[in-house]
């Protein structure tokens, strides 16, 4: 059964930038036609999707996001990675990844998600 | 961008209670809509996709329909686990967008 896991620094440094890792463990994305989605909820508010990332390296960023926005993939480390620069209050939130089928797929939806990371912008 | 908007944003229910929730899209996304469960603390667990596709695992008291641009998110008789907030989300194009959220609370 696939698992996510996101890690990284809970404290970012406004300017600097926000660098989360998602460890996929139990299989890989690489067995189907996934994309891992990138989600955050900043504190007490909805879900904003930043961006996904298919296994072959295809990606798709919010474009409220994406110049500030990179996510790669490590298919030999099973792992994808989100860094977002010049980072300001705005981006504290709790980070998610999930395994997505992308767009006007069968079933479609996330169907597995991490935990969570919560990221705090701060000085 | 396709904007999604949900409906109440808020409800109280009691167990036993039948509650709809309502989802409208900005346009047609034909039926590329996902429906997510949060509790407090906890990631969001897909209950729903496809409009109407039954997530396995999920009791069969959850239920969705809809197409175009106006979906519904039904739960037939509250339970406590279900005290929770409820957000839609379309797959039809990116963005991905999700709706504003409805929080379940206790009458």
């Amino acid at each position: 059964q696939v698992q996510l896991q996101e890690s990284g620094p809970g404290l970012v440094k406004p300017s600097q930038t926000l660098s989360l890792t998602c460890s996929v463990s139990g299989g890989s994305f690489s067995s189907g036609d996934y994309y891992c989605s990138w989600i955050r909820q900043p504190p007490g508010k909805g879900l904003e999707w930043i961006g996904f990332i298919h296994h072959s390296g295809s990606t798709y960023y919010n474009p409220a996001l994406k110049s500030r926005l990179t996510i790669s993939v490590d298919t030999s480390k099973n792992q994808f990675s989100l860094k977002l620069t010049s980072v300001t209050a705005a981006d504290t939130a709790v980070y998610y990844c999930a395994r997505d089928y992308g767009i006007v797929m069968a079933p479609g939806g996330m169907d597995v998600w991490g935990q969570g990371t919560t990221v705090t912008v701060s000085s | 961008d396709i904007q999604m908007t949900q409906s109440p944003s808020s409800l109280s229910a009691s167990v036993g209670d039948r509650v709809t929730i309502t989802c409208r899209a900005s346009q047609s996304i034909s039926t590329y809509l996902n429906w997510y469960q949060q509790q407090p603390g906890k990631a969001p667990k897909i209950l729903i996709s496809a409009s109407s596709s039954l997530k396995s695992g999920v009791p069969s008291r959850f239920s969705g329909s809809g197409s175009g641009t106006e979906f519904t998110l039904t739960i037939s008789s509250l339970q406590p686990e279900d005290f929770a907030t409820y957000f839609c989300q379309q797959s039809y194009s990116t963005p991905l967008t999700f709706g504003g959220g409805t929080k379940v609370g206790i009458k």
